[in-house]
């Protein structure tokens, strides 16, 4: 079983809906984030976490320490935010990455 | 700034061709980072260097070695390509080491054949 599970692995969505994204974790985390990748390839950082809630423009991060699970939202999606979407957590040292999650937003 | 800096872009190789990849930040950041991203799977670290002077393995370090030769630069050798390190190759540095922000390379594409 994967440290890091992410779900769904692939969401088609229409213009306008909201969306979420989870992500599992099974170890113990100093902080947890969420990453975007672009169609051609590029990583951004989006959050870093390591409690409750963080919102920047239309995406919105929340995180359950005790539950070990967080969820990115993105509200009134836009086809400019089809991309792969990673979590990954912070353990003893390294990061530790999720498979992702493609999401395609249709105009 | 240009941030993180990879060169090439894109690399075919023949079985057994040796090349090297480079990655250049200019941050000033201590750590850096080499990754592989291979379909329908996350990111996998092959190794790091922490601060200069500085190299470790991560979780896919065979086949590959590495070299930090300044706090700028960290670059990634193959020494003889095998089809299976066909993949995209990113570098990334980390800033503040408390955060753990990443900032990634735009990648290098490898196909061996």
């Amino acid at each position: 079983k994967n440290e890091v599970e992410q779900s769904p692995q692939n969401l088609t969505a229409q213009e306008g809906e909201f969306i979420t994204i989870n992500c599992s974790y099974s170890v113990g985390i100093s902080a947890l984030h969420w990453l975007q990748q672009h169609p051609g390839g590029g990583i951004v950082s989006l959050f870093m976490l390591s409690s409750g809630k963080k919102k920047h423009g239309r995406l919105i991060a929340t995180i359950n320490i005790q539950e070990k699970h967080s969820s990115l939202h993105i509200t009134a999606s836009h086809p400019r935010d089809s991309a792969v979407y990673i979590c990954a957590v912070k353990g003893s040292y390294q990061l530790i990455w999720g498979a992702g999650t493609k999401l395609i937003i249709k105009p | 700034n240009a941030g993180v800096t990879q060169t090439p872009k894109f690399q075919v190789l023949k079985t057994g061709q040796s090349m090297t990849l480079q990655c250049a930040q200019d941050m000033n950041h201590n750590s850096m980072y080499w990754y592989r991203q291979d379909p329908g799977m996350g990111l996998r670290l092959i190794y790091y260097s922490a601060s200069e002077g500085t190299t470790d393995k991560g979780e896919v370090p065979n086949g590959y070695n590495v070299s930090r030769l300044n706090k700028r630069e960290f670059s990634l050798r193959l020494e003889s390509a095998a089809p299976s390190q066909t993949s995209v190759y990113f570098c990334a540095s980390v800033g503040q080491l408390s955060s753990y922000e990443q900032y990634f390379g735009p990648g290098t594409r490898l196909t061996v054949t």
